[in-house]
């Protein structure tokens, strides 16, 4: 159980268009996910909270306006990569809760965005 | 701020080995601590998941420990195989907050050699 789908796992877009990633919880509720951004050989660095009904939370640095972030039902959010330029390519993952929440996180697969 | 370090960076062994991974964090007041695994290109992979007010769990070939008072934690690995080769990270959870997010260290590339 708690299983986190992230699609798609790889996507390759020119600069300036737009790219949506989508994260479903598949058997659970998400009330709130998390989108995490990885650069090569470093670790995860939380990008914003995303809360089901109401705007997002987007940590210091973080361009609300470029990586916009929908959670309109309790099993689905998007991050938006917007105007994408190649300094946004990058391995994007996100997560949740997992129910009761002490039993920690469940994580999405990824998604490798590259810009060119 | 909480900070979560993770040593060491990279570790090569063969296989049969036993080993132990660390994981030092700088606020002691966490929920509690997870282990993931990471294959290259992958997303994350739970392991282990320690509360605050437990002192190790076991899984398998795995053991992690939490001292949290020293801000510590440990993952062992038993018997180690190549398929055990990714990258290990561990993230604490804060116990102050509400936004529940977790904080990662850098993690340790495992590679474990036929």
């Amino acid at each position: 159980g708690a299983v986190v789908s992230q699609h798609p796992s790889r996507v390759i877009c020119k600069s300036g268009t737009s790219v949506k990633i989508e994260c479903r919880s598949l058997d659970f509720q998400a009330t709130t996910m998390f989108w995490y951004r990885q650069f090569p050989k470093q670790s995860l660095m939380l990008m914003a909270t995303s809360n089901e009904g109401s705007k997002a939370t987007y940590e210091q640095g973080v361009e609300k306006d470029k990586f916009l972030i929908n959670h309109a039902s309790l099993t689905l959010s998007t991050l938006t990569v917007t105007s994408a330029h190649p300094e946004d390519s990058s391995f994007y993952i996100c997560s949740a809760a997992t129910p009761q929440g002490s039993y920690g996180y469940t994580f999405g697969s990824g998604t490798r965005l590259t810009v060119v | 701020k909480q900070e979560v370090t993770q040593i060491p960076a990279a570790l090569s062994v063969p296989e049969g080995e036993n080993l132990v991974l660390n994981c030092s964090f700088t606020d002691s007041a966490i929920y509690n601590l997870q282990w993931f695994r990471q294959d290259p290109g992958k997303g994350l992979t739970s392991l282990l998941l320690i509360q605050s007010s437990q002192r190790e769990q076991t899984s398998g070939r795995l053991n992690a420990s939490l001292d949290k008072s020293s801000g510590r934690s440990t993952l062992y690995i038993a018997a180690s195989q190549p398929g055990d080769s990714a990258t290990y990270l561990c993230a604490v959870r804060l116990s102050s907050g509400s936004a529940r997010q977790l904080t990662f260290g850098s993690g340790t590339q495992l590679t474990v050699l036929p």
